[in-house]
């Protein structure tokens, strides 16, 4: 069975710009969940997507947001950029129920 | 709030030997799940392993195994036999799982970075 995906896994952006961050779950996983990891405030949850509604969301600003399509296949876009979004996306997969939660191989942001 | 505590911030053990890395967690919630995530350089987040607040039993997975103790409220992550390859920051986490998953979100701990030598 194929494990999560993330595309791409390495973007460099300008302050001000907009960046899409895609995420394709394990085949028969209904959740998806965003993850903004950096070296300062650790790993945070940004929100989590099940069946394409979001469940629930993260202490962040409006600028970030996501959707999830009907195949589970999710995205997330954060609106213009700053300096300090610049981290490791990480996105999981799982059922939605108990149990496991796969991780990605994330997506490094580089804000310039 | 969910709070999860991982007191140790790094930890060297020698290849071979097993290791025991720390994990307490908070939580109101009578029903969560404890997990383990392997981080090395490369950023990718492995899972380890996972328990369930209602097992009976401790998980376990190859070299991995989850000592939980409920009461106490710790969920220490035991490797046995370390490879040099097990070198990577390992991070504990905790889930509610409500009936609907409607808070289905992992806190994580800062996490501990083992060093295996040689």
């Amino acid at each position: 069975k194929a494990g999560v995906t993330q595309t791409p896994r390495y973007l460099i952006k300008t302050r001000g710009q907009q960046v899409t961050l895609s995420c394709s779950p394990i085949s028969g996983h209904r959740s998806v969940s965003w993850y903004q990891q950096t070296p300062g405030q650790g790993l945070q949850f940004l929100f989590e997507y099940f069946s394409e509604t979001q469940r629930n969301k993260g202490n962040f600003p409006g600028r970030f947001s996501g959707r999830q399509f009907s195949n589970s296949r999710s995205e997330m876009n954060v609106s213009t950029l700053e300096l300090g979004d610049s981290a490791l996306y990480l996105c999981a997969s799982s059922t939605g129920l108990a149990g496991e939660q796969y991780f990605g191989p994330g997506t490094r942001l580089t804000v310039t | 709030a969910q709070k999860i505590t991982q007191t140790q911030p790094g930890m060297f053990v020698q290849e071979k030997e097993a290791v025991t890395l720390d994990c307490t967690y908070d939580t109101s919630d009578p029903s969560y799940g404890l997990f383990w995530y392997k981080q090395p350089s490369s950023g990718e987040m492995i899972f380890l392993i996972y328990q369930g607040s209602y097992d009976q039993q401790n998980a376990t997975e190859g070299r991995y195994s989850l000592n939980f103790q409920k009461a106490r409220k710790s969920a220490n992550l035991v490797i046995s036999a370390s490879q040099l390859g097990d070198s990577a920051m390992y991070f504990c986490a905790m889930r509610e799982e409500r009936s609907g998953g409607s808070n289905y979100k992992l806190t994580f701990g800062k996490g501990t970075l083992l060093t295996v030598n040689p």
